[in-house]
């Protein structure tokens, strides 16, 4: 099993949805970053996070520390939030860097 | 403050040869993580420098080594090319605290 699980791993909306894509991990960690990929490759860190709730635009992210899970939300979804979105957690023990397996999503105009 | 250059960008080696690529972490952080990313196997560590040194590695081969240096560039080597080499190679800046990451663009490396 891995030490992140992201579901789902494909997703696809239409434009306005309102999107979630969850994060399960089973390490400690000190913080959890959601990530985003566009194709052609370059990632960009989202959000980082180590407790409650951040915003960002349309973008929510959340963590619940003691269930160890994590939500990133994409209200009124447009097609350029088409993307993989990975989520990657910073070990607590030694500040590796795991991550999930990522969630294809696209957005339909 | 500039992000984290990867250069090239884009390579295409031969199956038996030998490639170097290269990241410039954000200035003032130290420490940079390498990462190799495959459609079956998604992002996979390489290793990470810490102030020149080592600190951690993957479970990769011995084919795959890196080096940092004083003023925080990296390089990583792959010698003797597979096509299971064929890849994207991320590298991150990691800030002081070490949860920050930043990643740059990526170099996509292509063995024929």
């Amino acid at each position: 099993k891995n030490e992140v699980e992201q579901s789902p791993q494909n997703l696809t909306a239409q434009e306005g949805e309102f999107i979630t894509i969850n994060c399960s991990y089973s390490v400690g960690i000190s913080a959890l970053h959601w990530l985003q990929q566009h194709p052609g490759g370059g990632i960009v860190s989202l959000f980082m996070l180590s407790s409650g709730k951040k915003k960002h635009g349309r973008l929510i992210a959340t963590i619940n520390i003691q269930e160890k899970h994590s939500s990133l939300h994409i209200t009124a979804s447009h097609p350029r939030d088409s993307a993989v979105y990975i989520c990657a957690v910073i070990s607590g023990y030694n500040n590796d860097m795991r991550f999930g397996a990522g969630t294809r999503l696209t957005v339909k105009p | 403050k500039a992000g984290v250059t990867q250069t090239p960008r884009y390579l295409i080696k031969t199956r038996g040869q030998q490639v170097t690529l290269s990241c410039s972490p954000i200035s003032g952080h130290r420490s940079v993580s390498w990462y190799q990313q495959t459609p079956g196997q998604g992002l996979q560590f390489l290793f990470e420098y810490f102030s020149e040194t080592q600190r951690n590695k993957g479970n990769f081969p011995g084919r795959f080594s890196g080096r940092q240096f004083s003023n925080s560039r990296s390089e990583m080597n792959v010698s003797t090319l597979e096509l299971g080499d064929s890849a994207l190679y991320l590298c991150a800046s990691r800030g002081p605290s070490g949860v920050e990451a930043f990643f740059g663009q990526g170099t996509r490396l292509t063995v024929v």
